[in-house]
């Protein structure tokens, strides 16, 4: 069954430190990958998307992604993190010809000053 | 370019009754998606619309129902509401083709609490 692991369920970090989401999905055939990041109360906002092209992939408030075919694997990375950045994070997988997006459990990532 | 908007916001229920929530895209987009959002589950795919046609169920009873009009907004409806239904309801729109029609814009959602 298709599916996506993000392997931390929380993420405490301090502030201006580097943080790294892991996310990995179940299947290596084609496919597109979202990052997503929802605060409180709020819809699911995109950080960034893989479609095709470049493996890196950079997105808004300084994240990028690196798209690993060979393992499957998505992760986010941000070189120093805010305040700000506390939040949920997603990570989704849509599979070619698919019409359904599959989401990761979450991670929840705390900034502490 | 305004964004997706969902009605309502909030809304309180019993169990029981019925619900119709509301869901408009983005303007030109014409495929709508509705997931559930609880804690314990996590976000659940509910359904994908496209010009009026759904593409796409999720794993939920036929109590959960959805439907997408001319103008591309979408409906969905959930009836006898059980206590297990309270959620965030979410809705995201996309093109619907092309080779960004897989990147899906989230309106606020709806947060149904059934009593």
């Amino acid at each position: 069954a298709q599916s996506v692991t993000q392997l931390d369920s929380q993420v405490p970090v301090f502030e201006e430190a580097p943080v790294e989401l892991r996310c990995n999905y179940s299947s290596s055939v084609s496919v597109y990958l979202f990052w997503y990041v929802q605060y409180p109360n709020q819809g699911l906002q995109l950080l960034l998307k893989y479609l095709s092209g470049s493996t890196l992939v950079k997105g808004i408030n300084g994240f990028e992604a690196e798209f690993n075919k060979s393992q499957t694997s998505f992760h986010l990375r941000k070189p120093s993190v805010h305040i700000s950045d506390t939040a949920e994070y997603f990570c989704a997988v849509r599979y070619t010809g698919g019409f359904k997006t599959i989401f990761g459990a979450g991670t929840r990532l705390f900034v502490k000053a | 370019k305004a964004g997706v908007t969902q009605t309502p916001r909030y809304l309180i229920k019993t169990r029981g009754q019925q619900v119709t929530l509301s869901c408009s895209p983005i303007s030109g987009h014409r495929s709508v998606s509705w997931y559930q959002q609880t804690p314990g589950q996590g976000l659940q795919f509910l359904f994908e619309y496209f010009s009026e046609t759904q593409r796409n169920k999720g794993n939920f009873p036929g109590r959960f129902s959805g439907r997408q009009f001319s103008n591309s907004r979408s409906e969905m409806n959930v009836s006898t509401l059980e206590l297990g239904d309270s959620a965030l309801y979410l809705c995201a729109s996309s093109l619907g083709q092309g080779a960004s029609y897989n990147e899906q814009f989230f309106g606020p959602g709806t947060r149904l609490t059934v009593l």
